[in-house]
């Protein structure tokens, strides 16, 4: 069946360095990867979306990009900051227009000051 | 824009009984999603309407579970009759095609 995962272990750094996340996908070529940051008690929220013909995009400290071949996507933040500290989801969705949406299980940032 | 609005917020009910969850998504957007969330399954999928229409349910869990969206701006998600492994938090996210969902606040759910 279709997976995506992401290391389910907490990822602690200190503020300032550049964290990195990585989500991988098996049984499944999605067209679109996603990433959302998720606070304790809210629904996730969008932070980047990345095309399959995309290697790479930025918005502000964060980067994401889309490697195929290794079915990965990496999630930077560079810079980070205490509050960057959430769970983070990466989600994937076919090239289908109605936009189903698949989640891993999320990985937790603690960025520590 | 309000965002999607979901009700109740928190729901506690005994097993047995039925719980109706409500979702008010975003106008404009015609996809709508229920997803519940659990620490040991994260966020699954459970349903989504594409311009009202049931598209995939496959992620309901039993027959139990049911969704219906009667026109594009309310959704509700009934389980009945309700068991404790029901409890989680229920999510209900709405795009536009397959541009960012916006999700709700979610409705935690407790059945005992």
């Amino acid at each position: 069946s279709q997976k995506i995962e992401q290391n389910s272990e907490a990822l602690n750094i200190q503020e300032g360095k550049t964290a990195t996340l990585t989500c991988n996908y098996t049984n499944y070529s999605p067209a679109y990867l996603q990433w959302y940051r998720q606070d304790p008690g809210r629904g996730p929220v969008f932070l980047l979306l990345i095309r399959e013909n995309e290697k790479e995009k930025r918005k502000e400290r964060l980067k994401v990009t889309f490697d195929t071949t290794l079915k990965q996507s990496l999630f930077h933040i560079t810079a980070s900051q205490p509050a960057d500290s959430a769970t983070y989801l990466c989600a994937a969705s076919g090239s289908s227009n109605t936009g189903k949406l698949i989640f891993g299980q999320g990985t937790t940032l603690q960025v520590k000051p | 824009d309000a965002g999607v609005i979901q009700s109740p917020r928190h729901e506690v009910t005994e097993m047995g009984q039925e719980v109706t969850l409500r979702c008010k998504p975003i106008s404009g957007h015609n996809s709508l999603f229920w997803y519940r969330q659990t620490m040991m399954r994260g966020l699954e999928l459970l349903i989504y309407f594409n311009n009202n229409v049931p598209i995939d349910d496959s992620g309901m869990p039993e027959d139990r579970f049911s969704a219906k969206m009667p026109n594009a701006s309310f959704s509700t998600l009934k389980i009945q009759p309700s068991e404790p492994r029901d409890s989680a938090v229920y999510f209900c996210a709405s795009s536009l095609g397959r541009a960012d969902y916006t999700f709700g606040s979610g409705t935690r759910l407790t059945v005992v």
